[in-house]
């Protein structure tokens, strides 16, 4: 069975303060790996897709990079704004289903 | 432009009541999806439709009723809930949801309380 663990579940960061979340995957052929923002009562935001090992994508302070068994969304001199769960997914074929982590929880602090 | 509307925002109904939820897209996406989230946990999937069929049913009650009339709308119809339905439910299309990875992108979402 497909199983996506995300780490940590919560991170407090101060202002400026760089960090990493990761998500690692166990699955039998990834199509796909997701990256998802989520603010308190609203919908997932899109991030990233990521398809393959090595392939790396960035938006202003994120960037996400994959391998054969995980993914880090690393983040560059976060600001308050910053602050939000992120859910990480992976697409195996077989149909349109994702497989969702549970989150990490990040908040930046002045 | 990447933006899929849910109709209403909130909505509280008691446990005989018949209400609907509505979902719209104008990307030309092909797929639409369904999902059920409890606060503090990751989306999980009810409905998925590919080009107006339901291609997926994750075992979901009887009382949700999905409904796809036309490409770019999306209807849930909702009877007899229980409290523990109470979520916000979430909407999400994608282009063809038949080949690869498709982007799921996701709509705001209606909180649902049940009473």
């Amino acid at each position: 069975e497909d199983q996506v663990t995300q780490s940590p579940e919560a991170l407090r960061l101060q202002e400026g303060e760089s960090s990493s979340l990761n998500c690692s995957y166990t699955v039998s052929g990834l199509r796909g790996l997701f990256w998802y923002r989520q603010d308190p009562g609203k919908g997932p935001e899109f991030l990233f897709t990521l398809y393959s090992a090595g392939e790396e994508k960035e938006k202003e302070r994120l960037k996400a990079t994959l391998t054969k068994k995980e993914s880090f969304l690393h983040i560059t001199a976060p600001k308050p704004e910053d602050s939000a769960t992120y859910l990480c997914a992976v697409y195996t074929g077989g149909g349109n289903k994702l497989t969702f982590g549970t989150g990490t929880q990040l908040k930046v602090e002045l | 432009d990447t933006e899929v509307t849910q109709t209403p925002k909130h909505l509280v109904m008691g446990m005989t009541n018949k209400k609907s939820l509505k979902c719209e897209q104008h990307m030309g996406h092909r797929a639409m999806y369904w999902y059920k989230q409890k606060a503090k946990k990751p989306p999980e999937l009810m409905f998925v439709y590919s080009y107006e069929k339901l291609s997926i049913n994750e075992s979901v009650p009887s009382r949700f009723s999905p409904e796809c009339p036309n490409s770019s709308l999306l209807n849930l119809h909702l009877h007899a809930l229980q409290p523990e339905d109470s979520a916000l439910y979430l909407c999400a299309s994608s282009q063809t949801g038949t080949s690869g990875a498709d982007t799921q992108y996701f709509g705001p979402g209606t909180r649902l309380t049940v009473l």
